[in-house]
């Protein structure tokens, strides 16, 4: 069975700064895949970022980054010159590999961007 | 990515009452999924809808009050049966990438509210 644990329930930053949000994770599996989702009050659930497990290098997409560790079991995203819009809730999850890739997710951590 | 819409986008029922959820895609796509997002809450798979076989349950979810089916590669529902207000909930849909199984993509959401 997998776990994802979010130890930090809300986080808030100024516009322009930069957040981290942690997450650690305990999977038994070889090959998985490690993503956070943002869900705004929307509630759409919107990708933001995958990291695979095989690879060393970690994952960028735009403002967003992530600090894959692997032997340490942690995958923290970084948010840099935080946005008004990126006010959300953030939600790490992992995969469960095998053949049909369940997603099992944290808790998440509720972002405020403030003005 | 696929675009996945879900109808209704809300409702509010009575107790004892069923409600179908549509989830369709633009698009042929791999694996869908369904999830259970209580209020204040992260997300619960509930099962892997199959094409043309029965779905595949997690445990605490059973076949008799969350029936799915899965006619095609880009449609599914799920009905929530004889409704209680524990199952007030938001509803998603998830289907994976034509690019790679691992990664999984939501629809919009049903928000249940149950009377």
């Amino acid at each position: 069975a997998q776990t994802v644990t979010q130890s930090q329930p809300e986080m808030s930053v100024q516009e322009a700064e930069t957040v981290t949000l942690s997450c650690t994770y305990d999977t038994s599996e070889n090959n998985y895949y490690l993503f956070w989702y943002k869900q705004p009050p929307s509630r759409q659930m919107i990708l933001v970022i995958r990291q695979e497990a095989y690879k060393q290098q970690n994952a960028t997409e735009n403002r967003f980054s992530v600090n894959f560790q692997k032997a340490a079991k942690s995958f923290s995203l970084k948010i840099s010159d935080s946005q008004l819009g990126d006010t959300a809730m953030y939600f790490c999850a992992c995969t469960s590999g095998g053949s049909n890739y369940k997603l099992t997710f944290g808790k998440g951590t509720l972002l405020t961007v403030n003005p | 990515s696929a675009v996945i819409s879900q109808k209704p986008s809300r409702d509010i029922c009575q107790r004892g009452t069923s409600l179908t959820i549509q989830c369709q895609v633009d698009s042929q796509v791999t694996m869908m999924f369904w999830y259970r997002q209580q209020p204040g809450q992260s997300l619960t798979l509930i099962a892997t809808a199959n094409q043309g076989s029965e779905a595949t349950y997690e445990s605490g979810f059973v076949i008799d009050k969350f029936p799915i089916s899965r006619p095609n590669l880009t449609f599914s529902t799920l009905t929530v049966s004889n409704m209680s207000p524990e199952d007030s909930s938001i509803y998603l849909c998830s289907v994976t990438g034509t690019s790679g199984v691992e990664t999984q993509y939501f629809g919009p959401g049903t928000r249940l509210l149950v009377l």
